[in-house]
């Protein structure tokens, strides 16, 4: 069994240019989350899904920002007109609905930066 | 609200130190999750432990410990006799039946082992 994918790993793109990044959860696993993680900082929650419905989004998640997971798989998450503030590391986690704990397997994370 | 508070913002010590790193949260649940992560240069986040509000006792794993106390909404991490490949940045992090699913991590604390 394989962990949590991320692709691409790295992504250099020019200010208002759109990106899209891609997770392959652990299989079975019904929930994905997806975090943000700015330098110095902790990861923080941007949204996740359950299966395929989008349960949670918070408000960092601004109009430019959008993510799927249509067939309860594997996700996207779109960056639209990007900033330099949109600069970070964006990790994505899967869990399973059987697990009580909450416990969220991490993927590698995909390092995003705006010039 | 939820939050996770890691004053110690950087630690360096040589190795074979004792060394604690502190984590203090905030949650109005009363069943909750505790997590501690490492993440190394790499970049991706390497689970370490995993405690629930009821149960308060000490852990031990290794060279690694940790100490919960509910009375004082602290969830410490101690590595004894610390070796460099320690060096990483650890957060603590917090997930409450009631706020959802997400994680709410604190800042981490950069850890430093010099030999």
């Amino acid at each position: 069994d394989t962990g949590v994918s991320q692709n691409p790993r790295h992504k250099i793109t020019k200010r208002g240019q759109n990106v899209t990044f891609r997770c392959d959860p652990i299989s079975e696993h019904n929930r994905l989350y997806w975090y943000r993680q700015t330098l110095g900082q902790g990861p923080e929650f941007l949204t996740y899904f359950q299966n395929e419905a989008q349960l949670e989004k918070s408000r960092l998640l601004s109009d430019r920002f959008s993510a799927e997971r249509p067939k309860g798989s594997f996700s996207t998450l779109e960056i639209q007109r990007t900033e330099q503030g949109d600069s970070a590391m964006y990790l994505c986690a899967s869990s399973s609905l059987r697990d009580s704990s909450y416990e969220q397997y991490f993927g590698p994370g995909t390092r995003l930066t705006v010039t | 609200a939820q939050k996770v508070t890691q004053a110690q913002t950087e630690i360096s010590v040589v190795e074979k130190e004792d060394v604690t790193l502190d984590c203090v949260y905030e949650t109005r649940d009363t069943t909750y999750y505790l997590f501690w992560y490492k993440q190394p240069p790499s970049g991706e986040l390497v689970f370490l432990i995993r405690r629930n509000s009821f149960d308060e006792q000490n852990e031990i794993s290794g060279r690694y410990s940790w100490n919960f106390q509910k009375s004082t909404s602290s969830f410490n991490f101690t590595i004894t006799a610390s070796q460099v490949v320690d060096s990483a940045v650890y957060f603590c992090a917090l997930v409450g039946r009631g706020y959802g699913n997400k994680l709410v991590f604190g800042a981490g604390t950069i850890l430093r082992v010099k030999s």
